[in-house]
């Protein structure tokens, strides 16, 4: 059982449309990364976080660390926000180290 | 301040060579992290170096290593290459390492291995 779960594996949706992507996790964590990737590969870190909310612009990312659950919203929707959205959360590997475990992604689609 | 560069952004190789990679981390970070990303596997960590030690490892077969210089540049070399060793290499930058560190990722090296 992979110990990041993403949902949907793929969503499509039209211009406009509120967007809701869930992150599960199974390890315990003190903090969970948001990141988005584009077609040819680079990765931009959209949101770090650890309690609550936090927003930047279209965007809004919340978690429950107790229900172990984040979700990333997009409010009103455009193509340029088609991408695959990642979660990652920061895996204890021994002493003070740690290893960021990735979620298999969800593939956004929006159509104009 | 300029992010994060990897070089080369494209290689094809063929079985059994090897193959260097490189990481130039943003200025000021001295934490590089590796990872691999295929499409069945999606994203795994190779491993993460700090002030030019490894701090951490994957579950990546000793044919996979890395090091870090004095300036935080990193290189990851992948010896006796495999067909399954085709990916995008992403290395990833943070000014220290522990989980409230931010990563800045670089464009990532498409390797293809025939």
């Amino acid at each position: 059982k992979n110990e990041v779960e993403q949902s949907p594996q793929n969503l499509t949706a039209q211009e406009g449309e509120f967007i809701t992507i869930n992150c599960s996790y199974s390890v315990g964590i003190s903090a969970l990364h948001w990141l988005q990737q584009h077609p040819g590969g680079g990765i931009v870190s959209l949101f770090m976080l650890s309690s609550g909310k936090k927003k930047h612009g279209r965007l809004i990312a919340t978690i429950n660390i107790q229900e172990k659950h984040s979700s990333l919203h997009i409010t009103a929707s455009h193509p340029r926000d088609s991408a695959v959205y990642i979660c990652a959360v920061p895996q204890r590997s021994g002493g003070s180290n740690y290893k960021l475990t990735f979620g298999k992604g969800t593939l956004l689609t929006v159509n104009p | 301040k300029a992010g994060v560069t990897q070089t080369p952004r494209y290689l094809i190789k063929t079985r059994g060579q090897q193959v260097t990679l490189s990481c130039s981390p943003i200025s000021g970070h001295r934490s590089v992290s590796w990872y691999q990303q295929t499409p069945g596997q999606g994203l795994q960590f190779l491993f993460e170096y700090f002030s030019e030690t490894q701090r951490n490892k994957g579950n990546f077969p000793g044919r996979f290593s890395g090091r870090q210089f004095s300036n935080s540049r990193s290189e990851m070399n992948v010896s006796t290459l495999e067909l399954g060793d085709s990916a995008l290499y992403l290395c990833a930058s943070s000014i220290g390492t522990g989980v409230n560190n931010e990563q800045f990722f670089g464009p990532g090296t498409r390797l293809t291995v025939l």
